[in-house]
């Protein structure tokens, strides 16, 4: 069964500081797809990022950045010098390669950033 | 840009009322999804459709109906609306297929609607 754990319900940060949201998957797939997606407060998801299971190299776009591990089966998202734009609800997922009718998310992180 | 669209943002029912919730992407996805969020549980997958008129249970389909009579429209139906189907309520789609055969493309989501049943 694939299982997704975010277990940070909630992070406050004040801005500029860096923060780190975590993310751990189970899957007994070799091969699978993992992605990472921002819920601001309007409440649409919006897709930040993408990873196969075979590309195992971290990722930076601009503030953001993801750690792959597979040793330790995470995916783990930083976000550098936080902005009071970055509060949202983040979620991690997790699909087979086949289908993303199965799509698992995690139970989300809602990350606060104050001024 | 993909465009999902859900008819409500809010919605407030009875109980025992039959609910519809409507959803249009403008973007020729032949997949769509309706998931039900609630807190401390994530997304969840209720029902999906990847053509018209096709349809395949989610994780927790009791209660839930939907129909997608053209491919740019998925409706999900409340058969009879109940306090534990309160809930935020989203839509989205996907390409059956992105570059290279795969069959994971992002979805898109629409801003959702907010169900309010008492």
């Amino acid at each position: 069964a694939q299982k997704v754990t975010q277990a940070q319900t909630e992070i406050s940060v004040v801005e500029k500081e860096d923060v780190t949201l975590d993310c751990v998957y189970e899957t007994r797939d070799t091969t699978y797809y993992l992605f990472w997606y921002k819920q601001p407060p309007s409440g649409e998801l919006v897709f930040l990022i993408r990873r196969n299971s075979f590309d195992e190299q971290n990722e930076i776009s601009g503030r953001y950045s993801w750690n792959f591990q597979k040793s330790t089966s995470s995916f783990n998202f930083t976000i550098t010098a936080s902005q009071v734009v970055d509060s949202a609800v983040y979620f991690c997922a997790l699909s087979d390669p086949y289908n993303n009718n199965d799509m698992r998310f995690g139970a989300g992180t809602r990350l606060t950033v104050k001024p | 840009d993909v465009k999902v669209t859900q008819s409500s943002r809010y919605l407030v029912k009875r109980t025992g009322e039959k609910v519809f919730l409507e959803c249009v992407q403008d973007m020729d996805h032949e997949n769509m999804f309706w998931y039900r969020q609630d807190p401390g549980l994530g997304l969840r997958l209720i029902y999906f459709s990847y053509d018209v008129k096709m349809k395949e249970k989610g994780d927790i389909p009791e209660g839930y109906s939907v129909s997608r009579e053209k491919k740019e429209r998925f409706s999900l139906i409340l058969e009879s609306a109940s306090t534990n189907q309160t809930s935020m309520y989203l839509c989205a789609s996907s390409l059956l297929k992105t570059e290279g055969s795969s069959y994971n493309s992002p979805l898109h989501f629409g801003n959702g609607t907010r169900l309010t049943v008492t």
